[in-house]
This record gives structure tokens, C-alpha cells and sequence, in this order.
């Protein structure tokens, strides 16, 4: 099971664009990496998916090396209503029917400042 | 119209009481997760069911049982509460065909005095 690394808090200041690195060594070659943010008693919301290259929505912009160990997840021009724990989570569902375990990294914290 | 909703919101209970956490979703996925969140922000997976088939269980004590009476319901049961079981769990569920979206509840704040 892959094991995610991100740093534990991040600042900024409104406008300004977050690039936030998770490190997953132990990518295995079904999984693809998601992002999801967290504010204070809301459960995590989805942010954006990917398995390799570069992703990106109508919110951010997922990077990711050819060699899958790491990721970044790009938010441009922050506002202050981005300041939430952000996490990064490797892992695959099989198309089987069953799930593999999807394991959570810390998170990290983004404060944006005004 | 929630797409995963989890009763109780909050939960305050004594030491070695039973107690229960529901949770259902209306998004016609077929796989759902229990999630405990600690003090510290780990989000922990404990229990995924997929069409009501127990088929992850990580190292989580008996005191813990899940139930799942059909797919779009898992309900979380916890006897003989103990203090380090106070946190926040999480219900979520996803698409089997779609890797790695999972949808959360709002959770669900136990407090085990």
C-alpha cells in the first residue's frame, strides 16, 4: 500500500498560486492519485484525480512525473476561502468489484493570508 | 439532498457504553467506508463494504462491528466505548468503476467521557 509524505502546513497570501508536493514512494501501478480538502466538521470534498502527466479542472491542476513517486497539486490566485487541510491519497479501485484500501496522507494545512 | 448523511452529528457518551453511528447514501454507488479521524487530522480507513460484502477490515478491535443491511446503508457499532475511541468518524462511499472518488458524510463526533 502506497504511503503518502506532504508537509504538515503551508501560507500564503490571497492571489497567489500553492503548489502543494506529496511524495508516494511506493506508487504500485494500478493506483491513481486524488486530491481532497478538508475545512473544520465537514468531511473531505473531492478535488481533482489523476494517473499521470498533467490534470487539470475548472479548480486546480494535478503534476505528475513520469516516474508516478510524487505529485503536485496546483491552486491558482488562493483566496481566503482556501485555507483548509489538503490531502493526498494514493490508490485504485478494481474493476472487479472489490476496493483496495485507500490510505490517507497527514495533510496538509493551507492558511491563506489577506 | 445529501448524498451521504450520518446520524448522529455529535455523540457524547461514558465509558463502556454501546453506541451506534448510521449512515446512508443516495448515490447508487455500490462500495461504503468508515473513516476514523483522530486529533490529528489522520483519516483512517476501518471498514469497507462492498454490495453489503465486508471486504476491507483493518486492524480495528471487535469492539468495533460494522453492518451493512443493503448497499446504499452502513451502519458503524461500537461496544464497551473507551476513551481513545473519541474522534470523528467519517462514512463514505464510491464508484467501483471509478478509482479513488470517494464521497464523504459529514461526520460523526464521538465523545467518550
Amino acid at each position: 500500500l502506497a504511503k503518502t509524505t506532504q508537509p504538515i502546513s503551508m501560507d500564503s497570501y490571497e492571489g497567489q498560486e500553492v503548489n502543494i508536493t506529496c511524495s508516494h514512494n511506493n506508487i504500485a501501478t494500478n493506483d491513481y492519485i486524488t486530491w481532497y480538502q478538508q475545512f473544520p466538521s465537514q468531511g473531505p470534498r473531492f478535488i481533482i484525480q489523476g494517473y499521470k502527466t498533467k490534470v487539470t479542472n475548472e479548480v486546480a491542476s494535478l503534476f505528475i512525473p513520469a516516474d508516478r513517486k510524487s505529485s503536485t497539486l496546483s491552486l491558482p490566485r488562493v483566496s481566503l476561502s482556501d485555507t483548509a487541510v489538503y490531502y493526498c491519497l494514493v490508490g485504485a479501485t478494481l474493476s472487479s468489484g472489490s476496493a483496495r484500501q485507500l490510505t490517507f496522507g497527514s495533510g496538509t494545512q493551507l492558511t491563506v493570508l489577506p | 439532498d445529501t448524498a451521504v448523511s450520518q446520524t448522529p452529528k455529535y455523540l457524547v457518551t461514558q465509558m463502556g457504553n454501546d453506541k451506534s453511528i448510521k449512515c446512508e447514501q443516495n448515490l447508487g454507488h455500490d462500495t461504503m467506508y468508515w473513516y476514523k479521524q483522530d486529533s490529528k487530522k489522520f483519516l483512517k480507513i476501518m471498514f469497507s463494504y462492498n454490495n453489503k460484502e465486508l471486504i476491507i477490515n483493518e486492524t480495528v478491535p471487535n469492539r468495533f462491528s460494522p453492518k451493512s443491511p443493503d448497499k446504499a446503508h452502513l451502519n458503524l457499532h461500537i461496544n464497551s466505548l473507551e476513551l481513545g475511541d473519541s474522534a470523528v468518524y467519517f462514512c463514505a462511499s464510491s464508484r467501483d468503476r471509478v478509482p479513488g472518488e470517494l464521497f464523504f458524510g459529514e461526520g460523526s463526533r464521538l465523545t467518550v467521557l
